[in-house]
């Protein structure tokens, strides 16, 4: 029982465009909601998070968005640069289990030049 | 060190033999966590301690697997009488505690069973 799905394997995108990745999630006692960035033969990185109690988080190029009703959440990359090929992963966690992720199964984003 | 060190990065291991993977977490991180991705999946949670105590092992896929952190610090997972299934990547995880901006990874130990 997946608790956190990312449909899109894989997404490509044309440099200085948008990178829309979608991210589902079925525990609606998840409260907390990240994404990773993760290149070959390393650890993910941790990107932007955002809380329950807002529906929108911003910093520089990435946006997440939360839509609680939905239990989908977003990450928007604009522009998009070569440099943000890499697996995005989305994680959600609930405040009673502690610092536990829970994460999905990744979206390999290609930002073509 | 500045983050989170893992070692071996690569480990072969012959299907029966253990095998246990070190991490040394960031200095001053509560809060230390084990994760195994297998390939083309997301992270799956294993265990979670905070200092020395291991608060949460229910992803320990069974009693073949154990972690310990004796000293509140450095963390060893233990794989025994490993079988090809168990073949992932292993990452540890440190954070100061607290549902904040997410954890500091290691790059991983890559184990496979043969």
């Amino acid at each position: 029982d997946q608790q956190v799905k990312q449909n899109s394997p894989s997404l490509s995108v044309q440099e200085g465009r948008i990178s829309i990745l979608n991210c589902d999630y079925t525990n609606s006692m998840f409260d907390y909601f990240l994404w990773y960035k993760k290149y070959p033969a390393e650890g993910p990185t941790f990107l932007i998070s955002i809380s329950s109690i807002k529906d929108k988080n911003e910093d520089g190029r990435f946006t997440v968005f939360l839509n609680k009703s939905a239990k989908h959440l977003s990450l928007h990359i604009v522009p998009s640069q070569p440099g943000d090929s890499a697996v995005y992963f989305c994680a959600a966690s609930e405040l009673s289990a502690g610092n536990m992720l829970t994460f999905g199964g990744g979206t390999r984003l290609m930002v073509k030049p | 060190g500045a983050g989170v060190s893992q070692s071996p990065r690569y480990k072969v291991a012959k299907r029966g033999q253990d095998v246990a993977l070190r991490c040394d977490p960031i200095s001053g991180h509560v809060s230390l966590f084990w994760y195994q991705q297998a390939l083309g999946q997301g992270p799956e949670f294993l265990t979670y301690f905070q200092n020395e105590a291991q608060l949460d092992k229910s992803g320990l896929p069974s009693d073949r697997f154990f972690a310990e952190r004796p000293e509140g610090s450095v963390s060893t997972l233990k794989i025994q009488r490993t079988q090809q299934e168990d073949s992932a990547v292993y990452l540890c995880a440190s954070s100061l505690g607290g549902q904040g901006n997410g954890y500091t990874f290691g790059s991983g130990t890559r184990l496979t069973v043969v």
